[in-house]
């Protein structure tokens, strides 16, 4: 049985750097059928994608996050890590570790078929986690 | 970026009674929508993918349609533990960005 654990400090102070680990058990990250990634949910709001990374360290952001965004990986822990510097209050959120199937998609420009992440069939439980002085 | 719509916002219904779930895309997504429920303090759960395959575990009850830019979720028989809000997302994008709806809440009336 597949399980993800996020874990990290509960709350973080204004213009400093929020960071998170995720640890899967139950399966291997270096799997590569998948990608795994980030998902944040603020108080009473929806979801927004931070961003994915596959086995290999390849990574993808959400555009809106990605000057501030950084997501690694250690395949020897079967752990990601999540990094979110300057951080405000819009970034309290409950965070989500999710692992993706993988799919391939056709580059526009030369319609080279490359793989990426797509659906998310597992979640972690989620870590709540405040910005605040 | 792709948008995704979701109408309504909240829904009240009885159980036994069968509902349908809308949403809409900004431009085609093929059938790459997925459907997720979450329930209070959980972690969303996913039910359907490919627009239209359930899930495993996912009970028949639960049936996803569309393609293209319109996608609708149909719960019939609502059974208690289908009170949740459900959001879509979509997984369409090159290089990848993946867009949620804002979530339909179903509320007992």
């Amino acid at each position: 049985q597949l399980q993800l654990q996020e874990s990290g400090p509960g709350l973080v102070k204004p213009s400093e750097t929020l960071s998170l680990t995720c640890t899967v058990s139950g399966g291997s990250i270096s799997n590569s059928r998948y990608f795994w990634g980030w998902i944040r949910q603020p108080p009473g709001k929806g979801l927004e994608w931070i961003g994915t990374i596959y086995y290999t360290g390849t990574t993808d952001y959400n555009p809106s996050l990605k000057s501030r965004v950084n997501i690694s990986v250690d395949t020897s822990k079967n752990q990601i890590f999540l990094r979110v510097t300057s951080a405000t209050a819009a970034d309290t959120a409950v965070y989500y570790c999710a692992r993706s199937l993988l799919d391939e998609y056709q580059l526009p420009s030369s319609g080279i078929a490359v793989p990426g992440p797509s659906l998310i069939d597992y979640w972690g439980q989620g870590t709540l986690v405040a910005v605040s002085s | 970026e792709i948008v995704m719509t979701q109408s309504p916002a909240t829904l009240s219904v009885s159980p036994g009674e069968t509902v349908t779930l809308s949403c809409r895309a900004s431009q085609s997504v093929t059938r790459k929508l997925a459907w997720y429920q979450q329930k209070p303090g959980q972690a969303p759960r996913l039910l359907i993918s490919g627009a239209s395959t359930r899930a495993t575990g996912i009970p028949a009850r639960f049936s996803g349609s569309g393609s293209g830019t319109e996608f609708t979720l149909t719960i019939s028989s609502l059974q208690s533990e289908d009170f949740a809000v459900y959001y879509c997302q979509q997984y369409n994008n090159w290089p990848p960005m993946y867009t949620f709806g804002q979530g339909t809440k179903l509320d007992i009336k």
